[in-house]
């Protein structure tokens, strides 16, 4: 099945300490990206990534980082979390101009 | 500077009633695509727009695209409770094709 993986779906940390969200697609898409969904505010993109080891910032990319190691993994890193980050986090998948395919959602808390 | 102007912002209807979701910009796009969103859960794609002026039907919903595509619009004919959720466009500004601009979307509940 054609899907995109995030994990995990929950997330409560402490403010300063690092994190890792998982995300990996299997439909062999060059594009990957994040997004974070806050009410009133939308989706905006973090992060993207065109190709393995091609990374680029989106609108919001303070306070994060990603890597693509690989085609099929884009992992979200978040080097010192603070309460502002407090937000649900989306990985989305595509081939370029494409559908984009979205895991189903990672809901982190920041206290 | 927000490119997708999606009005209304919220909507809430009566089971049976017909509405008309609309999508605007003064850029011009290269495609646009519609997305609908679940609460807690990824936005899935509905359908996708190319040519100026080209409608396409989903069952009851109807999406056309304007002839300059610089908007669209998601008609949907006798709202049902399951047709609840948000309602985004998005597209890629002919401009810049590595980039998929959002609209803020519209919240639509439908009650029985």
């Amino acid at each position: 099945e054609a899907q995109v993986t995030q994990n995990p779906r929950y997330l409560i940390t402490v403010t300063g300490k690092k994190l890792t969200v998982t995300c990996s697609q299997n439909m062999n898409h060059e594009y990957m990206s994040w997004y974070r969904q806050d009410p009133g505010l939308g989706l905006r993109q973090i992060y993207y990534s065109m190709n393995v080891e091609v990374t680029d910032k989106g609108d919001v990319p303070e306070g994060y980082k990603v890597s693509r190691k690989e085609k099929r993994n884009f992992p979200l890193i978040l080097e010192s979390p603070s309460p502002n980050q407090t937000s649900l986090y989306f990985c989305a998948s595509s081939f370029l101009q494409g559908e984009a395919f979205f895991g189903q959602g990672t809901r982190l808390t920041v206290v | 500077t927000q490119l997708l102007e999606q009005s209304p912002q919220f909507l809430s209807i009566q089971e049976g009633e017909n509405l008309t979701v609309y999508c605007n910009s003064s850029s011009v796009f290269s495609s646009l695509q519609w997305y609908r969103q679940e609460p807690g859960e990824g936005p899935v794609l509905l359908v996708t727009v190319v040519t100026g002026g080209e409608v396409k039907k989903l069952k009851r919903l109807t999406f056309q695209f304007g002839d300059a595509r610089k908007d669209s619009s998601l008609h949907i004919t006798a709202a049902q409770p399951g047709d609840t959720g948000l309602y985004l466009c998005a597209g890629y500004n002919a401009g810049n094709n590595r980039k998929l601009i959002w609209g803020l979307g519209t919240s639509l509940a439908v009650n029985p």
